[in-house]
């Protein structure tokens, strides 16, 4: 899987928009962005993924650079449960099988102060 | 109902030792996971298994071992444990959707502490 680079850490307000960058320069075209986050003291959760196309779900909303070497997670109104440490990933569903697990790097820290 | 489940989840051992952590998912997926979080926090993934394939990450030493009873499991054993596999060891399973993705559930983990 293709590397990400993400901002160690994030302050934002409970409230407020959140917006968790993520480089991929070297993405390749068939290489999926996928976020999950981790809670304290639990395991990663998925949040999120996409293409090509700025995506939406309950959770946040992804949005995609037009040259797909960057994209962006929006949490519209953080709250204190989302304090986590979120993590970009890429992932080619044509290369391993997918079998092969995710790839995580150092993730960011999210800190919500109320 | 929890999707995915471990088994216990707290281990404290010596070192020497032999142990096994189970995991069950009932979610119906054809493919499940086991990973490595260690005191700096990295995750790593140690293996993945469907009924087909084993693809076990070439630094994870032979003393781990992955059992698979049946599709629903995917037990982790681990022989002569050392100091150094005190970590929290997370299961996950996943299914492909349509076109090849696959999203990841995890368990809530297992923290193997060995002294």
């Amino acid at each position: 899987d293709a590397k990400t680079t993400q901002p160690n850490s994030m302050e934002s307000n409970e409230e407020e928009p959140v917006h968790l960058p993520c480089n991929h320069s070297t993405i390749s075209g068939t290489d999926y962005i996928h976020w999950y986050r981790q809670l304290p003291s639990q395991g990663p959760e998925y949040v999120i993924h996409g293409l090509t196309s700025n995506v939406n779900n309950r959770m946040a909303s992804l949005a995609i650079a037009e040259d797909r070497k960057s994209s962006t997670l929006i949490l519209h109104r953080a709250t204190l449960r989302d304090a986590a440490v979120y993590y970009c990933i890429l992932r080619d569903p044509y290369s391993g099988g997918g079998a092969d697990g995710l790839t995580f790097g150092k993730g960011t820290h999210l800190i919500i102060q109320p | 109902d929890t999707a995915v489940s471990q088994t216990p989840k707290y281990l404290v051992t010596q070192m020497g030792n032999d142990k096994s952590i189970k995991c069950e998912q009932n979610l119906g997926h054809d493919t499940m996971y086991w990973y490595k979080q260690d005191s700096k926090k990295f995750l790593k993934i140690m293996f993945s298994y469907n009924n087909k394939e084993l693809i076990i990450n070439e630094t994870v030493p032979n003393r781990f071992s992955p059992k698979s009873p049946d599709k629903a499991h995917l037990n982790l054993h681990i022989n002569s444990l050392e100091l150094g596999d005190s970590a929290v060891y997370f299961c996950a399973s996943s299914q492909r959707l349509a076109g090849g993705v696959d999203t990841q559930y995890f368990g809530p983990g297992t923290r193997l502490t060995v002294l």
